[in-house]
């Protein structure tokens, strides 16, 4: 079947400006994470939805970061008046639930220049 | 804090070699581990662990999970060029009755498998 979904796959802006990334999940995955994988370094949660409620969202990283998921399916994370040091890949990841194994999505790759 | 250490760092090997990967955790209130391969962008899932001693086993890829050591490792035999990524081990976040899922990843295991 389809997996987990994202778009755009590659996304250039400009340093101030805001941009908005969406990840449609495998059919019927209440679980729900984004991540976040910068140059060279590890990838590190985010934030976790179960249905549309987002119990954990220790991994933001200032709160130019929100994200946002509806009908238990489709999130976007937002990020506004992006910075430099906001180039990353952005990768959605969903489950069953939260104990079960998670698929990751191709990722978005962010540059801001 | 959950953590996750893996190694060796990076390997290089040729082709027909086997190779093994170790992750060792300090998890609380451990239940699982996942195993990921990662090209490019993505992981892709391997395996996931639960119980200790059990082998998991796909093609020329095992693993295993030891709970009372903490650590697990993946096998791969025969080695190929397609081999070649970033494995990743990461368990899955469980404070007691809160099942939050977030991963917790090592820093990998970059492999090279020369022809």
């Amino acid at each position: 079947g389809a997996g987990v979904s994202q778009s755009p796959s590659n996304k250039v802006t400009e340093k101030g400006k805001d941009v908005e990334l969406r990840c449609d999940p495998i059919s019927g995955h209440t679980a729900l994470y984004w991540y976040r994988q910068s140059l060279g370094q590890g990838l590190e949660f985010l934030i976790y939805f179960q249905g549309n409620s987002a119990p954990d969202k220790s991994g933001l990283p200032s709160d130019r970061f929100s994200a946002e998921r509806t009908g238990g399916s489709v999130s976007t994370l937002t990020i506004q008046r992006t910075q430099q040091e906001d180039s990353a890949v952005y990768l959605c990841a969903s489950g069953w639930t939260a104990q079960e194994t998670q698929y990751f999505g191709p990722g978005t790759r962010l540059l801001v220049l | 804090e959950d953590k996750v250490v893996q190694s060796p760092l990076s390997l290089v090997v040729h082709e027909g070699d086997t190779v093994t990967l170790n992750c060792s955790y300090e998890v609380t209130n451990f239940r699982s581990l996942l195993w990921y391969k990662q090209e490019k962008k993505a992981p892709t899932f391997l395996f996931m662990l639960t119980s200790s001693g059990i082998e998991k086993k796909s093609g020329r890829l095992s693993s295993i999970l030891d709970k009372k050591e903490l650590f697990s490792i993946l096998n791969i035999t025969a080695t190929q060029t397609g081999d070649s990524a970033v494995y990743l081990c990461a368990p899955p976040f469980n404070a007691g009755g809160t099942s939050y899922g977030k991963l917790t990843f090592g820093q990998g295991t970059i492999l090279t498998v020369h022809p």
